[in-house]
């Protein structure tokens, strides 16, 4: 479809694992953004690209958590050595120009055993 | 840190009848937006004002925006029960590289 994509829909993983997160946005989307909902909470700002780069990268909760664009369209999330607190859905978020809505993904459960 | 914050955190209320949700937000802003989301899905954009702006309609949405009170409102009217969601306001930070949601209305319509 044309609509955000993210994958995989769902992840379940051992503590200490890593694991990475993809997000395909709509296709013309300059901006591209990375939130985590934990459950019944609100959306925590990750991290924010326009184009290939993060202006910002202070939202991340920690050096544990990284994440790349190529090619101004894939967008990764990676998670190194996962905690149980790291269990969330993780959403992303595309938009053209930046300030205009956002377009979201479904998100990835990621649940950390 | 989140910077928006809404209330109530739940309202529940008869079909037919109006809801009202508010937003509270703390640094100064180029736009407001509102969103939904149902259950286990990703959030749906419903409306965005601008911080010159001061009441915007979109069928049966109002919001309202003050900020002079870093506030906002959004009204649904007639609501129905497929409104059932949950209701989030966004703000940008001062840079516009960060962005807040809050912590959410979470709505429930009753037939």
């Amino acid at each position: 479809g044309a609509g955000v994509s993210q994958s995989p829909s769902n992840k379940v993983t051992e503590k200490g694992k890593d694991v990475e997160l993809r997000c395909d946005p709509i296709s013309g989307h300059t901006a591209l953004y990375w939130y985590r909902q934990s459950l019944g909470q609100g959306l925590e700002f990750l991290i924010y690209f326009q184009g290939n780069s993060a202006p910002d990268k202070s939202g991340l909760p920690s050096d544990r958590f990284s994440a790349e664009r190529t090619g101004g369209s894939v967008s990764t999330l990676t998670i190194q050595r996962t905690q149980q607190e790291d269990s969330a859905v993780y959403l992303c978020a595309s938009s053209f120009p930046h300030y205009q809505p956002q377009h979201f993904g479904d998100g990835t459960r990621l649940s950390i055993l | 840190s989140q910077q928006g914050e809404e209330d109530p955190q739940a309202l529940s209320i008869q079909e037919g009848e109006n809801a009202t949700m508010n937003c509270s937000y703390k640094t100064s802003i180029n736009n407001l937006q509102w969103y939904r989301q149902n259950s286990g899905r990703g959030l749906v954009h419903l409306i965005l004002i601008r911080s010159n702006e001061r009441e915007k309609h979109s069928g049966r949405l109002r919001v309202t925006l003050d900020t002079s009170k870093k506030s906002s409102s959004l009204l649904i009217t007639a609501s129905r029960a497929a409104d059932t969601a949950s209701y989030f306001c966004a703000t940008d930070s001062n840079t516009g590289n960060q962005f807040y949601f809050g912590t959410g209305t979470s709505l429930t319509v009753i037939p």
